[in-house]
């Protein structure tokens, strides 16, 4: 079946560089994209970016100048990476499966806290 | 891009309620709209994709509608199961979330 997991440190310092790393199964990476979405506690649910199947990628304007998105298929993972962290990027940070009628599949989510 | 404006925030209903939740975008979605489920503590969960098709597993008192830049989902009969917090999605342009409605329990 088709599954999504997040993984990464739970705490980052301010200014420090965000790695974080969803790791698919059930589905292939060159078929299907992948989005990460972040989730500020309390609030509601902020689109990052995707990589496609194909490779390419697409960026929220607000984060494109800060954030990157790769991957490696042979490992089926998806990586996220974003620098100049801030106290504001405090979140829970979703990888989930994007398909043609949208994100479908889900990961857990992994919290990220930003503090020195 | 795209901006999608949800309303109400809040809602306030009974077990049993017909409620409906609205979406606005900012240009024409194509039908591009999908709405999502969220419980506290855990990830999203598709209920509706492409304005009214309901995703597998999900009952049928959820529906959706719309076309253009206006969608709306309805519950139809609330469940003490379905207080949670809704967001809709378009995905005509790359992905736009609604900022969410929390249902709460009247």
């Amino acid at each position: 079946q088709v599954q999504l997991k997040e993984s990464g440190p739970g705490l980052v310092q301010p200014s420090q560089t965000l790695s974080l790393t969803c790791t698919v199964s059930g589905f292939s990476l060159s078929s299907y994209g992948v989005i990460w979405v972040r989730q500020p506690p309390g609030k509601g649910l902020e689109w990052m970016g995707v990589i496609w199947g194909n490779g390419n990628t697409n960026y929220n304007s607000a984060l494109k100048s800060r954030l990157s998105i790769s991957r490696d298929t042979s490992k089926s993972q998806v990586y996220l990476k974003m620098n100049s962290l801030q106290t504001e990027d405090t979140a829970t940070y979703y990888c989930a499966r994007d398909s043609r009628t949208g994100p479908d599949y889900w990961g857990q989510g992994v919290m990220v806290t930003v503090s020195s | 891009d795209i901006q999608m404006t949800q309303s109400p925030s809040f809602l306030s209903a009974s077990v049993g309620d017909r409620v409906t939740i609205n979406c606005k975008a900012s240009q024409n979605i194509n039908k591009y709209l999908n709405w999502y489920q969220q419980k506290l503590g855990e990830a999203p969960k598709r209920l509706i994709y492409n304005t009214n098709n309901l995703q597998t597993g999900i009952p049928s008192r959820f529906s959706g509608s719309g076309s253009g830049t206006d969608y709306t989902l309805t519950i139809s009969s609330l469940q003490p199961e379905d207080f949670a917090t809704y967001f809709c999605l378009q995905h005509n342009s790359l992905d736009t979330f609604g900022a969410g409605t929390k249902l709460e329990l009247k």
